[in-house]
């Protein structure tokens, strides 16, 4: 499975949106990428996914550029709460035990 | 519909000591893993399973074992524990079922061994 590259650590205004860029560059064509955040020491929790068109819930929205090889989560309206690890994966639709989970993006909220 | 439940949350073990893990999820998912999170890294991936009576393999397999008798069970051993393998141990499941998406994760399982 691909690997992603991500930035480190990130810092936004509670208020305002929060954008991840994560790049995956080897990503391949049956691959989706998936968003996951880790609050603390609590296990991973799902955000969401998408394959090639850019995917919007209840929680954020995901970008992903037409050559897939880079892509945006984007939360809108962050909150103290949205402070966590976040981690891009890529992989197959059902997951697997190739795909890689990396030290993520440690995303600070501040007031 | 509990999801992905890890027993014991902690645990602090001598070294030497054995003990056993244990993963359960009630979603009929047909594959589970066992992750190791050391502290500021990613999850590594210790063993994992594709289906009941199956095993295999992952990145970081030494020192530990599983076993999959159920479909809904997935146990980690540790046979003699060491002080390398004080993590944080994450349990998450997979399905193949149509509409499906990613894993769902445990809350995980902290063990210290001193």
């Amino acid at each position: 499975d691909a690997k992603t590259t991500q930035p480190t650590s990130m810092d936004c205004a509670e208020g305002r949106a929060a954008n991840l860029p994560c790049n995956h560059s080897t990503i391949s064509g049956n691959e989706y990428v998936y968003w996951y955040r880790q609050i603390h020491s609590q296990g991973p929790q799902y955000i969401i996914h998408g394959l090639k068109n850019n995917e919007t819930n209840e929680m954020a929205s995901l970008i992903i550029t037409e050559d897939r090889k880079s892509s945006t989560l984007i939360l809108p309206h962050a909150t103290l709460r949205d402070t966590a690890v976040y981690y891009c994966i890529v992989g197959p639709r059902t997951g697997g035990f190739k795909t890689i989970f990396g030290a993520g993006t440690r995303l600070f909220v501040k007031a | 519909n509990a999801g992905v439940t890890q027993t014991p949350k902690f645990r602090v073990l001598k070294t030497g000591q054995s003990m056993t893990l244990l993963c359960a999820q009630d979603m009929n998912h047909e594959y589970m893993y066992w992750y190791r999170q050391d502290p500021g890294m990613g999850l590594r991936l210790i063993h994992y399973s594709v289906g009941e009576g199956t095993t295999a393999k992952g990145e970081v397999p030494d020192g530990y074992n599983v076993s999959r008798l159920k479909k809904q069970n997935f146990l980690l051993g540790l046979e003699s524990a060491a002080p390398s393998q004080t993590s944080v141990y994450f349990c998450a499941s997979t399905t193949t079922e149509k509409g499906a998406y990613g894993y769902t994760f445990g809350s995980g399982t902290r063990l210290t061994v001193v």
